[in-house]
């Protein structure tokens, strides 16, 4: 039982690169969320998810876009990056069961962009 | 403007002191709940209120929700380096229980 897993780890890109950020999670939770953490922002909502096919913008979503195609993963696409867009990304799920629970937490993503 | 406010933002302590961090809304805390963060890791759960005047406790640190569940507070006893790391209060604002909003966080130092 692996939790909430994050690819990659770490990550740089240039200006103007694309790539994609994978959340998986083995609980079979409903709701996926993916938070970026900035020094002195704590976590921003980014987009989320309340399940398998569906998504919904959070408080940050420009510059991003969100797949949930399986209930398991959750993908986070970066289209063009840009320097802002620096940052410790993490991912986060929670079951339906006990609705008002605790999410949990995948280890995070530190993306550079030059 | 931040929904959910910290305070203090840093703080250090030498071991064995008490401390408490304060979790602020000019809304109400439908569900209020405090996670830890060690540097560079993901968050650990602690603990969540839910009901105004709710208190829990897990080892050395308690957790409240004030009356008119727009206030919480963290408060550590007999602090150790383990408690060392960042804390962030996280809470539903709309009642929808969809989404939390995070807070900036508490950055917390024992001292030995």
């Amino acid at each position: 039982n692996a939790g909430v897993t994050q690819t990659p780890k770490f990550r740089v890109l240039k200006t103007g690169q694309s790539m994609t950020l994978l959340c998986a999670q083995d609980m079979n939770h409903e709701y996926m969320y993916w938070y970026r953490q900035d020094p002195g922002m704590g976590l921003r909502l980014i987009h989320y998810s309340v399940g398998e096919g569906t998504t919904a913008k959070g408080e940050v979503p420009d510059g991003y876009n969100v797949s949930r195609l399986k209930k398991q993963n959750f993908l986070l696409g970066l289209e063009s990056a840009a320097p802002s867009q620096t940052s410790v990304y993490f991912c986060a799920s929670r079951g339906l069961a006990g609705t008002k629970g605790e999410q949990f937490f995948g280890p995070g993503t530190r993306l550079t962009v030059l | 403007s931040q929904e959910l406010e910290q305070s203090p933002q840093s703080l250090i302590v030498q071991e064995g002191k008490n401390l408490t961090i304060n979790c602020t809304s000019s809304k109400t805390l439908y569900g209020l709940y405090w996670y830890k963060q060690k540097y560079g890791e993901g968050l650990i759960f602690l603990m969540m209120l839910q009901k105004g005047g709710e208190e829990k406790s897990h080892e050395k640190i308690t957790a409240k929700l004030d009356e008119k569940k727009q206030q919480s507070s963290l408060h550590i006893t007999a602090s150790q380096p383990s408690h060392a790391g960042i804390y962030l209060c996280g809470a539903d604002l709309s009642g929808g229980y969809q989404k939390v909003t995070f807070g900036t966080g508490t950055k917390l130092q024992v001292i030995p």
